[in-house]
């Protein structure tokens, strides 16, 4: 089995200060991991993927996420948050091949202060 | 550009009254799933189709049907919504190949359904 925990339900910084994101997955085998942006009243748009290549990953808008299989974590970050940055942020696992559903997060709300 | 797209973005029905969502897709994606997401929430899958596949969840109602007719277009039919149908309805789609490691998956913007 599979299973995603987001350590933050709310995250709180000022514009232009750093942002750190917290997820820690369990899988027995080797993930996929995923964070996926929700902003009000919108789908879910692709930030960045892990799918066993390099363990940083770079994604849209200046986000990155680094796998660490030793503390089975994938946190995501970015250097100077922007408002437009304030959204809903979910974390998301997926394992094996094929056509398996995605297990998701609780999400993590990130506020951005003037 | 290549997009998922929902349609209505807001519907607003009467309690068992049925109602359909819809959604297509520009990228020719052979997966597509419907998600429920309540307030606060994570989306909850309900279904997808791979190709013409069904598969629908363990723990989905039965109130909760789907159709795809074509690659491009896939529905989601409420037979007798209930007040606590009232959520937001994502549709997504990804292309999937047996042998792949998991591809991500595109979201439309959703449709938030009202009941009264």
């Amino acid at each position: 089995a599979q299973s995603v925990t987001q350590l933050d339900s709310h995250v709180s910084v000022s514009e232009g200060t750093p942002v750190l994101l917290r997820c820690n997955y369990s899988s027995s085998y080797s993930p996929s991991l995923f964070w996926y942006v929700q902003h009000p009243n919108k789908g879910l748009q692709l930030l960045l993927k892990y799918t066993s290549a390099a363990t940083l990953v770079k994604g849209i808008n200046g986000f990155e996420a680094e796998f660490k299989k030793s503390e089975t974590s994938f946190h995501l970050t970015k250097p100077s948050a922007h408002m437009s940055d304030a959204a809903e942020y979910f974390c998301v696992v997926s394992v094996g091949t094929g056509r398996r559903a995605l297990t998701f997060g609780s999400g993590t709300r990130l506020q951005v202060q003037p | 550009d290549a997009m998922v797209i929902q349609n209505p973005r807001y519907q607003v029905t009467q309690f068992g009254k049925p109602v359909t969502l819809s959604c297509s897709q520009t990228l020719n994606h052979n997966v597509m799933y419907w998600y429920q997401q309540k307030s606060s929430q994570a989306p909850k899958l309900l279904f997808h189709y791979y190709d013409k596949d069904f598969n629908n969840e363990a723990d989905t109602p039965d109130n909760f049907q789907s159709r795809r007719p074509n690659t491009s277009f896939c529905f989601l039919d409420i037979r007798s919504p209930g007040l606590g149908d009232a959520a937001m309805y994502l549709c997504a789609t990804s292309r999937v190949r047996s042998r792949d490691s998991n591809q991500p998956q595109h979201f439309g913007d959703g449709t938030r359904l009202s009941i009264l």
